[in-house]
């Protein structure tokens, strides 16, 4: 049964700095990451996703993956507290089931 | 682009009774679909994978007895909470994938009184 560990548990940011979250799986065929905000009371949303290792960019957020460590890291720089939230990562192995960590959750502070 | 609604929103019900939550996908063509609960303070746990030509797949602790799932097709699911007891109170998300990229409805939030 894939597992897939987040940490920290909870971070605490000064705004304008930067937020660093990881994310491992325990499959050795993880194929593929999703990173999701969600914020207090609302569903899901998807910031990027990730199947290929390197580095993908999207504005202010940044997933890196590594697939030989099976660990992916999402960084948001300038955070701001608008970016405070749940943050989940996802991961699938070769199939369509999606398995999800428990999440980190983010708090950018004024 | 793709979208996947969830009716109804939220809902209450009774302890004891049942309600029936529905997903569909609009703008491409759903290979599968997970329901998933976040209960309160918890993550997102997996129901059921339901993907085409397969039988719908129930995790450990849940039951097609309990969450009955319809797949009649390739866009629309439904998922039955029979028998609502407090601790089935939550978030119900329907996740719809056409293989690559995965999309979630904005959930139905079930409250048990």
């Amino acid at each position: 049964q894939q597992k897939v560990q987040q940490s920290p548990e909870s971070l605490i940011v000064p705004e304008g700095g930067m937020a660093s979250l990881n994310c491992t799986s325990s499959d050795r065929n993880v194929d593929y990451f999703w990173w999701y905000r969600q914020h207090s009371g609302k569903s899901p949303k998807m910031l990027m996703s990730i199947f290929s290792n390197g580095e993908k960019e999207e504005g202010r957020f940044t997933v890196h993956l590594n697939k030989a460590s099976l660990h992916t890291s999402l960084h948001i720089r300038d955070s701001q507290p608008s970016d405070s939230a749940l943050y989940l990562c996802a991961a699938s192995a070769g199939g369509y089931k999606v398995v999800f960590g428990s999440g980190t959750r983010l708090l950018v502070s004024p | 682009g793709a979208l996947v609604y969830q009716y109804p929103r939220r809902t209450i019900c009774k302890s004891g009774t049942s309600m029936r939550m529905e997903c569909q996908a609009v703008g491409f063509q759903a290979t599968s679909v997970a329901w998933y609960r976040q209960s309160p303070q918890k993550t997102f746990e997996l129901i059921a994978l339901s993907t085409v030509n397969s039988a719908i797949k129930y995790e450990q602790n849940f039951t097609q007895e309990k969450f009955p799932i319809s797949h009649p097709n390739l866009s629309f699911s439904s998922m039955t909470v029979l028998n609502a007891y407090l601790e089935d109170r939550g978030l119900y998300l329907c996740g719809a994938r056409d293989f690559y990229e995965q999309y979630f409805g904005p959930g139905t939030r079930l409250t048990v009184l």
